[in-house]
């Protein structure tokens, strides 16, 4: 069974700055997909980025990028020129290629500070 | 705005009880997911409907079921409730086989206190 591992409980930022948020799975697939998920107080899940195993190429979403690493099979965020708007819970989570059921990590609390 | 829509947004029941939770997924959606998430804690895949029928499960007890509609939207039913049930339900919307990639939709959830 796939597994999501988020060692980070909480993390803080100052406004402005970079923070990178750690996630680690494992998977006896060659093919996926990852997925970073933010979630507020409103409690609305709401997807941030995602990398396709197969694709070399780390993702990027104007502030937020990803650091994918296969073999190590760790999947980190980075998040640059942190805003106050960003503080929440982040979730990574895995999803095979052939399904929709994500399996979650258990969350990391992003505090900015301004 | 995702499109999923959930009700009710929050509820109070017994233990013992029996709840029902619905969710009307995005237009042009076929896959609904349901997942349970405890306070402080991620969320956990309970199951999932495609065209009306339950395709795949996670562990979760036979009190627990599900329904899927015509029309794609799901109904989430819990039968003797226990405290431990307590926790927001989320509902998950996707297109299985569509060009999207599979991009998934969350509704805002389900507040639910079992008291």
């Amino acid at each position: 069974a796939q597994t999501v591992t988020q060692s980070q409980p909480e993390m803080s930022v100052q406004e402005a700055e970079t923070v990178t948020l750690s996630c680690t799975y494992d998977t006896s697939e060659s093919d996926y997909y990852l997925f970073w998920y933010k979630q507020p107080p409103s409690r609305q899940m709401i997807l941030v980025i995602r990398q396709e195993a197969y694709k070399q190429q780390n993702a990027t979403e104007n502030r937020f990028s990803v650091n994918f690493q296969k073999a190590a099979k760790s999947f980190s965020l980075k998040i640059s020129d942190s805003q106050l708007g960003d503080a929440a819970m982040y979730f990574c989570a895995y999803r095979e290629t052939s399904g929709s059921r994500l399996t979650f990590g258990e969350g990391t609390q992003l505090t900015v500070n301004p | 705005e995702t499109g999923v829509t959930q009700s009710p947004t929050h509820l109070i029941k017994t233990r013992g009880q029996q709840v029902t939770l619905r969710c009307s997924s995005q237009s042009g959606h076929n896959t609904v997911s349901w997942y349970q998430q405890a306070l402080g804690q991620g969320p956990q895949f309970i199951f999932q409907y495609y065209r009306e029928e339950e395709n795949g499960r996670g562990n979760f007890p036979p009190r627990f079921s599900g329904l899927q509609f015509p029309n794609y939207s799901s109904e989430l039913n819990v039968n003797a409730l226990e405290l431990d049930d307590s926790a927001l339900y989320l509902c998950a919307s996707s297109s299985k086989g569509g060009t999207s990639g599979n991009t998934i939709y969350f509704g805002e959830g389900s507040w639910l206190t079992v008291v």
